[in-house]
């Protein structure tokens, strides 16, 4: 596609409530990171994806947080048992390789509301 | 804690005004990238500037880069009203064995607004 798409644009789910985020990148980008942005904390990594495998998934805040990358292309980050804390703007971002010098792009975000 | 630190925090100008904007960070990096938050949505990409790059354009913006002090400037010339966003310095780090592979860390950012 033209850019990076993410839904749902906003969620709103009850604490205790699993919720899913879905990232479809830019055609032809195998390198996929997901970020989140909370109020009080700026923007923090998540998850790096190269092509299906995440070599780099050191900014998982908990084990109630998972992400998976099929076919190369579409990932869906997974929240379990939400808690209000998850409450935050959740972005996705593509590159071309990863690699060195290359420009990474960011989609419209997903607002995450736990209530 | 954030790589990058940006300064000001916050910048109040007038239509026509330049903007300056300050980011420092403190590893070896690839390279950095400037981004653009409108209403704490998306962000846009501005523009990158390589570890071996000094200054960059890209039509009203600026963006200079010192190594040796780990810092970098944006400067946004004859804002206009449409520049009010917040704004973010990215690093693109260097890893052991000289790899990087597009794991960014931000700055808190600075909030430009541009009045009328």
């Amino acid at each position: 596609g033209a850019g990076v798409s993410q839904s749902p644009s906003n969620k709103v789910t009850e604490k205790g409530k699993d919720v899913e985020l879905r990232c479809d990148p830019i055609s032809g980008h195998t390198a996929l990171y997901w970020y989140r942005q909370s109020l009080g904390q700026g923007l923090e990594f998540l998850i790096y994806f190269q092509g299906n495998s995440a070599p780099d998934k050191s900014g998982l805040p908990s084990d109630r947080f998972s992400a998976e990358r099929t076919g190369g292309s579409v990932s869906t980050l997974t929240i379990q048992r939400t808690q209000q804390e998850d409450s935050a703007v959740y972005l996705c971002a593509s590159s071309r390789q990863g690699a060195i010098g290359n420009t990474i792009y960011f989609g419209e975000g997903s607002w995450l509301t736990v209530v | 804690s954030q790589q990058g630190e940006e300064d000001p925090q916050a910048l109040s100008i007038q239509e026509g005004e330049n903007a300056t904007m300050n980011c420092s960070y403190k590893t070896s990096i690839n390279n950095l990238q400037w981004y653009r938050q409108n209403s704490g949505r998306g962000l846009v990409h501005l523009i990158l500037i390589r570890s071996n790059e000094r200054e960059k354009h890209s039509g009203r913006l600026r963006v200079t880069l010192d190594t040796s002090k780990k810092s970098s400037s944006l400067l946004i010339t004859a804002s206009r009203a449409a520049d009010t966003a917040s704004y973010f310095c990215a690093t693109d780090a260097i890893y052991a064995g000289g790899t990087s592979y597009g794991k960014l860390t931000f700055g808190q950012g600075t909030i430009l607004t541009v009045h009328p």
